[in-house]
């Protein structure tokens, strides 16, 4: 069946650090896919996501890029900030079924440091 | 305001008991989603609903059953087969189409007595 595998956390940077959380999957068929991030005390929402190989999605300074070949979507940003801090989620949504099934990595935890 | 409403916020189980989680949409979205929050377990995903009287078992199904009788409704039912229930339950809908997006509730924390 279809997977997300993420990078473990924590991850502790200092502010204007360049980050990286990795992301790879595995699916059947052509998943879009998602970053979702948990700040402190709020609930999960969309940051970025890509529909199909070799798109983009961005957002706040965040990028992702689908890449089919390498079955992974990689989160980078430039410079982080303390703001940034939070748990983050990679997720793939598989189309193909009757309904849209969409599952989850295991989380990153993000923290930085000023 | 639209949006997704989960209640309780806490939610105790004694042993050999079910217990039934709420949620409530009025974002008029066709697909829901209930997901299961371990600490280092990320979510993982119970059972899902595409229409009215149609939903599918999720990757950790067992000891968990739901209903879809309407469109903004998709209740949870953590029943007595269910031996490990202590989680934070989220629910979902999704915009569906090309653009699809979840929206989340605020969860609901089960735990057992």
């Amino acid at each position: 069946g279809n997977s997300v595998t993420q990078m473990e956390g924590p991850v502790t940077l200092s502010e204007e650090a360049f980050l990286t959380i990795n992301c790879t999957y595995t699916a059947t068929g052509y998943p879009s896919l998602f970053w979702y991030v948990q700040y402190p005390g709020e609930g999960l929402q969309l940051l970025l996501k890509a529909t199909k190989a070799d798109d983009k999605g961005s957002n706040k300074g965040f990028e992702a890029t689908y890449r089919k070949e390498t079955t992974s979507f990689h989160l980078e940003k430039g410079s982080v900030q303390v703001s940034d801090s939070a748990v983050y989620f990679c997720a793939l949504s598989d189309q193909w079924s009757s309904a849209s099934k969409i599952i989850f990595g295991s989380g990153t935890r993000l923290s930085i440091r000023p | 305001d639209g949006g997704i409403t989960q209640s309780p916020k806490y939610l105790f189980r004694k042993e050999g008991q079910n217990v039934t989680l709420s949620c409530e949409q009025n974002l008029n979205h066709d697909a829901m989603y209930w997901y299961r929050q371990d600490p280092g377990q990320g979510l993982r995903l119970i059972y899902y609903s595409q229409i009215v009287n149609d939903f599918q078992k999720g990757d950790i199904a067992e000891g968990y059953s739901v209903s879809r009788e309407k469109k903004e409704s998709f209740p949870l039912t953590v029943t007595s087969a269910q031996k490990n229930p202590t989680a934070f339950y989220l629910c979902a809908s999704n915009t569906g189409g090309t653009n699809e997006k979840l929206f989340f509730g605020s969860g609901t924390q089960l735990s057992v007595l």
